[in-house]
């Protein structure tokens, strides 16, 4: 079985351009989440979605937004880009989420974001 | 923030040395990851434990929980270069999201 798999691996963009990652989550998984990795600030969660629907959001502004489509890949896109949103992206897929249930994250490798 | 807070930050040991970090969080918990991290990539899943469970084994991996003083602690044994990551505790308080914390980087001297 095919894991996570996170398009483009690296990408350098300017401030105030946007700028679009791809994740292909592990076939048959529904869930799709989002973390932004950094130095400072750690793991921390963007989004969540399931079945094409965002179910949970993290504390990151509105230049940040996914989607999800209907063979469950998933998209982040992020406007006006900042010198703040340099950071490694994580995608990770699991069949319903961790909630209640305990499932665990597979993890794709990431995109490394650099803004200049 | 229900985040977590492992200790140490770092953690140097000998190959064949036990490595052992700790990690507090602040709510109470549904259950709690452990997961490691090589070099700037992704994560990989090692350990669940849930609420209503103290210890957990898996291969070389010991996991144990302590709710009344919302802490655990992940420990290594027998490390080899291999094990050089940053291992990452992470609860679920809420449903679909995992709060991570800090993380712990482990180097494995040969």
């Amino acid at each position: 079985k095919a894991g996570v798999t996170q398009t483009p691996r690296y990408l350098i963009k300017t401030r105030g351009q946007q700028v679009t990652l791809s994740c292909s989550p592990i076939s048959g998984h529904r869930s799709v989440s989002w973390y932004q990795q950094t130095p400072g600030q750690g793991l921390q969660f963007l989004f969540e979605y399931f079945s094409e629907t965002q179910r949970n959001k993290g504390n990151f502004p509105g230049r940040f937004s996914g989607r999800q489509f209907s063979n469950s890949r998933s998209e982040m896109n992020v406007s006006t880009l900042e010198l703040g949103d340099s950071a490694l992206y994580l995608c990770a897929s699991s069949s319903n989420g961790v909630g209640q249930g305990g499932e665990k994250l597979f993890f794709g490798s990431g995109t490394q974001l650099s803004v200049l | 923030s229900q985040q977590g807070e492992e200790d140490p930050q770092a953690l140097s040991i000998q190959e064949g040395e036990n490595a052992t970090m700790n990690c507090s969080y602040k709510t109470s918990i549904n259950n709690l990851q452990w997961y490691r991290q090589n070099s700037g990539r992704g994560l990989v899943h090692l350990i669940l434990i849930r609420s209503n469970e103290r210890e957990k084994h898996s291969g070389r991996l010991r996991v144990t929980l302590d709710t009344s003083k919302k802490s655990s602690s992940l420990l290594i044994t027998a490390s080899r270069a291999a094990d050089t990551a940053s291992y990452f505790c992470a609860t679920v308080w809420n449903d679909y999201k995992l709060s991570f914390g800090a993380g712990t980087t482990v180097t494995v001297r040969a």
